[in-house]
């Protein structure tokens, strides 16, 4: 299983762009890059899930360098209800069975 | 369309006593898993399922046990609780990928079950 690891906390302003940058050196070659944001008290919700290179939707951009032993999920323009808890996750779907395990995620605070 | 459901949402429980959370998700999913996660922590894998009638141990499967015997539910036992299985619990469900080998599927979660072991 590719372990990950992230910053444990940070930091924004209103309006600003966040960068949150996970690193996963022994991610295998069927693994995808996926990212949850979870607020207090609730499950994880999917923010956006990538193989390579970029991926964008209307909430966040993924950014994975081709050697994919790193990803930056960037959060543009962020508001005061991003704050919340970002998790990165790799893994895949094998015939044997899944395990998709969390890190410990990224607490973001966003500040007026 | 529900999503991913849980019961019961709270439940205090006394050391040495049993108690079972139902899962239940109405997406036809295949894939379906018990989280705990405690006070500032991330999700600890407890147990998954790749398929109705199939079980699998995940990060801290100890003081667990689970059945599938419905697609649509995935059931969490405790047999004799303890106070070191205060936590939250999350279930989440995911489809299976479209894309052979190279696919991994969105994890949906339920609301969670906040259990408390005196």
């Amino acid at each position: 299983l590719a372990k990950t690891t992230q910053p444990i906390s940070m930091d924004s302003y209103e309006g600003q762009e966040v960068n949150i940058t996970c690193s996963h050196n022994n991610i295998a070659t069927n693994d995808y890059i996926t990212w949850y944001q979870q607020f207090p008290s609730q499950g994880p919700r999917f923010i956006i899930q990538g193989y390579k290179t970029k991926v964008t939707n209307e909430v966040a951009s993924l950014f994975i360098p081709a050697d994919r032993k790193s990803s930056t999920l960037s959060l543009p323009r962020v508001s005061l209800s991003d704050t919340a808890v970002y998790y990165c996750l790799v893994g895949g779907l094998r015939a044997a069975g899944n395990k998709l395990t969390f890190g410990g995620g990224t607490r973001v605070l966003v500040k007026p | 369309n529900a999503g991913v459901t849980q019961t019961p949402k709270f439940r205090v429980l006394k050391t040495g006593q049993s108690m079972t959370l139902l899962c239940a998700q109405d997406m036809n999913h295949e894939y379906m898993y018990w989280y705990r996660q405690d006070p500032g922590m991330g999700l600890r894998l407890i147990h998954y399922s790749v398929g109705e009638g199939t079980t699998a141990k995940g990060e801290v499967p100890d003081g667990y046990n689970v059945s599938r015997l419905k697609k649509q539910n995935f059931l969490l036992g405790l047999e004799s609780a303890a106070p070191s299985q205060t936590s939250v619990y999350f279930c989440a469900s995911s489809p299976p990928g479209t894309s052979g080998i190279l696919n991994t599927g969105e994890l949906f979660f339920g609301e969670g079950s906040r259990l408390t072991v005196l």
